[in-house]
């Protein structure tokens, strides 16, 4: 069963504290991205990884971490620099550049 | 750089009515064109695609039309049923990714 695997899906976090999203693909697919989506609003690039061990910032990288060490994976660490984190965060993958991007189900982070 | 935008933010239609979702992009050199349906706490769903070399892509009750010229590409949804009721968003692809509009929120009522 391939896709795109996201967890966990609820996140709830203490002011202060950094925070790691897992994204996990078994699409074989070259391309990760990860997107911010918050109410009424589209999505938002935060950053992307066109191969392994390298990866580049989007428009909305202020606060956040990435690494891609593995192809199939994509972890994004929300840290406390992240003035307003409490959002959808959506990890999605295609094969190239110009290929569809597909979408895990996302994790919705929640501040405290 | 590219901007998309998407005209209505909100459709209400009756079941069994078509919708239609328009997105208008700025750079000319955007050459592909999908649209995503978001159902709620959800991840986008790709609906429907077309790139620049093609005016207009059909699938069964949805079809996207692309006019390169005046720069923007539609959905449309015939006789919509209550499943439709959904998020849906276009995007651009533009240099190196893509650019998502705001999102239309359709509701169709039973």
């Amino acid at each position: 069963d391939g896709g795109i695997t996201q967890s966990p899906k609820y996140l709830f976090r203490k002011e202060g504290q950094n925070v790691t999203l897992s994204c996990e693909q078994n699409l074989n697919h070259d391309a990760m991205y990860w997107y911010r989506q918050d109410p009424g609003q589209g999505l938002r690039l935060i950053y992307y990884s066109q191969i392994v061990n390298d990866f580049q910032k989007g428009d909305i990288a202020e606060g956040y971490s990435v690494s891609r060490e593995k192809k199939e994976s994509f972890p994004l660490t929300v840290t406390s620099a992240q003035k307003n984190p409490t959002a959808f965060y959506l990890c999605a993958s295609n094969q190239g550049r110009t290929d569809t991007q597909y979408f895990g189900p996302g994790t919705r982070l929640t501040v405290l | 750089g590219e901007n998309v935008e998407q005209h209505p933010s909100t459709l209400s239609v009756q079941e069994g009515d078509s919708a239609v979702i328009k997105c208008t992009y700025s750079d000319s050199a955007s050459n592909y064109f999908p649209w995503y349906k978001q159902e709620l706490g959800k991840g986008p769903q790709l609906i429907i695609d077309i790139r620049s070399n093609v005016g207009e892509k059909k699938d069964q009750r949805i079809a996207v039309t692309l006019n390169k010229t005046a720069k923007h590409f539609s959905l449309h949804i015939t006789e919509t049923q209550p499943e439709d009721s959904a998020v849906y968003f276009c995007a651009a692809y533009y240099g190196q990714n893509f650019v998502f509009g705001p999102g239309t929120r359709l509701s169709v009522l039973p």
